[in-house]
């Protein structure tokens, strides 16, 4: 079946501008996180669904980031005002009910922010 | 606040030679999962460890849970070129119902 797939695959955008983020899990798959990956480095937390709502949104790093999902299924982060630093590949995962189930990851975003 | 660590960061090996990383959290896991992140993949499942105590193996991967769930471990036996790769722990914490990735190891074999 269908995996987690997200989009776009690349994004290059420039500094201050808005960005779009999508992710669409697995079907029936209940609960959805977005991580994200510096080059190299580990994962970064950034929130967690259950259904629509967000239980866990601690990982969000300022409010220029924000995430929503609909219908429990589609999700899309945002990214207001882009910085530099904001550079780095953005995964979303999703699993069968809670996070007491194996994730199942998408191939991920690339994000450029030159 | 709470931490999941994880050593070595790199480890190089000689193709045959075993492998191991550690997993160590500041507070009880109700539970651990590891997944392997191929070089410009993304994360894959390999196992959730859930008992005090408890080992799984998967052919030549072992993996063990503290008995106090506050660490884990990853054994490779012989390791292969197919081996190299990012592996990261992610505890569950106890005390919040957060799921918290390690920094990962990542792991080069030398044919």
């Amino acid at each position: 079946g269908a995996g987690v797939s997200q989009s776009p695959s690349n994004k290059v955008t420039e500094k201050g501008k808005d960005v779009e983020l999508r992710c669409d899990p697995i079907s029936g798959h209940t609960a959805l996180y977005w991580y994200r990956q510096s080059l190299g480095q580990g994962l970064e937390f950034l929130i967690y669904f259950q259904g629509n709502s967000a239980p866990d949104k601690s990982g969000l790093p300022s409010d220029r980031f924000s995430a929503e999902r609909t219908g429990g299924s589609v999700s899309t982060l945002t990214i207001q005002r882009t910085q530099q630093e904001d550079s780095a590949v953005y995964l979303c995962a999703s699993s069968l009910r809670d996070i007491l189930y194996e994730q199942y990851f998408g191939p991920g975003t690339r994000l450029t922010v030159t | 606040g709470q931490q999941v660590m994880q050593i070595p960061q790199y480890q190089h090996v000689q193709e045959g030679e075993d492998f191991t990383t550690y997993c160590n959290s500041s507070t009880t896991l109700s539970n651990i999962q590891w997944y392997k992140q191929r070089p410009g993949g993304h994360p894959v499942f390999l196992i959730q460890l859930v008992k005090s105590g408890e080992v799984k193996k998967q052919k030549r991967l072992t993996f063990q849970f503290g008995e106090a769930k506050k660490n884990s471990s990853l054994h490779i036996t012989a390791t292969q070129t197919t081996d190299v790769g990012t592996y990261f722990c992610a505890g569950l914490s106890s005390n919040t119902g957060k799921l918290i990735f390690g920094q990962g190891t990542t792991l080069q074999v030398k044919p």
